[in-house]
């Protein structure tokens, strides 16, 4: 089961919208409606932030949010903060009853 | 509010096995409909999912380290365990045990992780 695959790096400016894509294929994104996304800040846990595609759990703020199209799945971060600066990963239910990540997405907040 | 605490040796020799315990606090390990679970992720690289457990005990492992990694759950102590077989330098990685909702892709509680090394 290949990685998912993120760009390595994206940035934005404070207040900006950014979006961060995660790929996969029919027989992970594109078959199942199971993609999580989770932000890990350097030294610490990872932490969920979109279940299912587009659930968003409780404290967790509203502008992270998640979609699919096909067999590529998206996070959008919207008014860029500074604490938002960290890695990104997707993650997606597979048909070898797996789970796959991506390589994750470093996200510089300028 | 659950807590999931990784326990276990930070340093294994090459072909020895890798053993990690995860002590689970706040809810039973037997919960209905909870999945328990071990990621990894090796140094300058992406996680990895190992694999889980369910609660009524069944396991699914990642097809690539399938042969060489087992997952088992204690009852009586509210744990479970991952045990890597055959270890390289490659499996050296932050090893974080996690929980997981079934029917979701909620992997919602995770410890705090644990540093092993393999090297001789």
């Amino acid at each position: 089961q290949s990685a998912l695959t993120q760009p390595a790096s994206v940035s934005g400016s404070p207040g900006q919208s950014i979006t961060i894509s995660c790929t996969g294929t029919s027989s992970d994104i594109g078959a199942y409606n199971y993609v999580a996304w989770f932000q890990q800040h350097p030294g610490k846990a990872p932490q969920l932030m979109i279940y299912d595609v587009n659930s968003r759990p409780s404290g967790v703020s509203s502008r992270f949010s998640g979609s699919k199209s096909g067999n590529t799945a998206s996070l959008t971060i919207s008014g860029l903060q500074t604490e938002d600066e960290a890695d990104y990963y997707c993650c997606s239910y597979t048909s070898s009853i797996s789970w796959v990540f991506g390589g994750g997405t470093k996200l510089t907040v300028l | 509010q659950q807590k999931l605490q990784e326990s276990g040796p930070g340093l294994v020799k090459p072909s020895e096995t890798l053993s990690l315990t995860c002590i689970v606090s706040g809810d039973s390990i037997t919960t209905s409909n909870y999945y328990w679970g071990w990621i990894r992720l090796p140094p300058g690289k992406g996680l990895e999912w190992i694999g889980t457990i369910s609660y009524s005990g069944s396991t699914d492992y990642s097809p690539s380290l399938k042969g060489r990694v087992s997952i088992s759950v204690d009852t009586s102590k509210n744990q479970f365990s991952l045990r890597l077989y055959s270890v390289t330098a490659a499996d050296t990685a932050v090893y974080y045990c996690s929980k997981k909702n079934g029917g979701t892709s909620r992997i919602d509680y995770w410890g705090q992780g644990t540093l092993v090394t393999v090297s001789s």
